[in-house]
């Protein structure tokens, strides 16, 4: 069964340095697309990085990459120089090229930044 | 710029009413999504539909049913609402079959009485 599984409920980073929250998955497909999206307190869910699973260098999006390691199956998010504005929940999700493009999420992590 | 919209940010109804949550996107996108979103859970998918007309069933469908009769909107409808359905639901598009990451709408908050 496909399954996103984040571990961390919640994290606690300080201004300014650097944070990553974790993401493991469990499939038996080879094509599969990798997602980290943001949710604030406001609701709207924000999209954040996105990674391939053919890509063979790790993406990057400003302030935050993607730690691909694709034979442990796990898609970290790295955040560097966390900001006040960061603290959210964080949710990983995938999506399958043969299932019409549905996207399974994990349970989230909820990251706060401390001052 | 991308927009997806929900018809109500937040939403009170009694036990036993017919709930419509309605859901329209500018994009042009083929497929469109309905989620749930609880505590401790992530988001679990209700209903997906990849063209008009079209529709599957995700992990949670039991209780609800949906309805896209145009490209652009996309309904997600609670026959007959009970407490156990007071959540956050969650409207995403996306372009067909490709990668591409899911546009979501800005959430409505349900609550059965």
């Amino acid at each position: 069964a496909q399954k996103i599984t984040q571990t961390q409920p919640g994290m606690f980073v300080q201004e300014k340095e650097a944070v990553t929250l974790d993401c493991t998955y469990d499939t038996s497909d080879q094509s599969y697309g990798l997602f980290w999206y943001k949710q604030p307190s406001s609701g709207e869910m924000i999209f954040l990085i996105y990674q391939g699973s053919y890509d063979e260098q790790n993406a990057t999006e400003g302030r935050y990459s993607l730690n691909f390691q694709k034979a442990r199956k796990s898609a970290n998010l790295v955040i560097s120089a966390s900001q006040l504005g960061d603290s959210a929940m964080y949710f990983c999700a995938m999506r399958f090229w043969y299932n019409n493009n549905d996207m399974r999420f994990g349970a989230g992590t909820r990251l706060t930044v401390k001052p | 710029d991308v927009k997806v919209t929900q018809s109500s940010r937040y939403l009170v109804k009694r036990t036993g009413e017919k709930v419509f949550l309605e859901c329209v996107q500018d994009m042009d996108h083929e497929n469109m999504f309905w989620y749930r979103q609880d505590p401790g859970l992530g988001l679990r998918l209700i209903y997906f539909s990849y063209d008009v007309k079209m529709k599957e069933k995700g992990d949670i469908p039991e209780g609800y049913s949906v309805s896209r009769e145009k490209k652009e909107r996309f309904s997600l409808i609670l026959e007959s609402a009970s407490t156990n359905q007071t959540s956050m639901y969650l409207c995403a598009s996306s372009p067909g079959h490709s990668y591409n990451e899911q546009f979501f709408g800005p959430g409505t908050r349900l609550t059965v009485l």
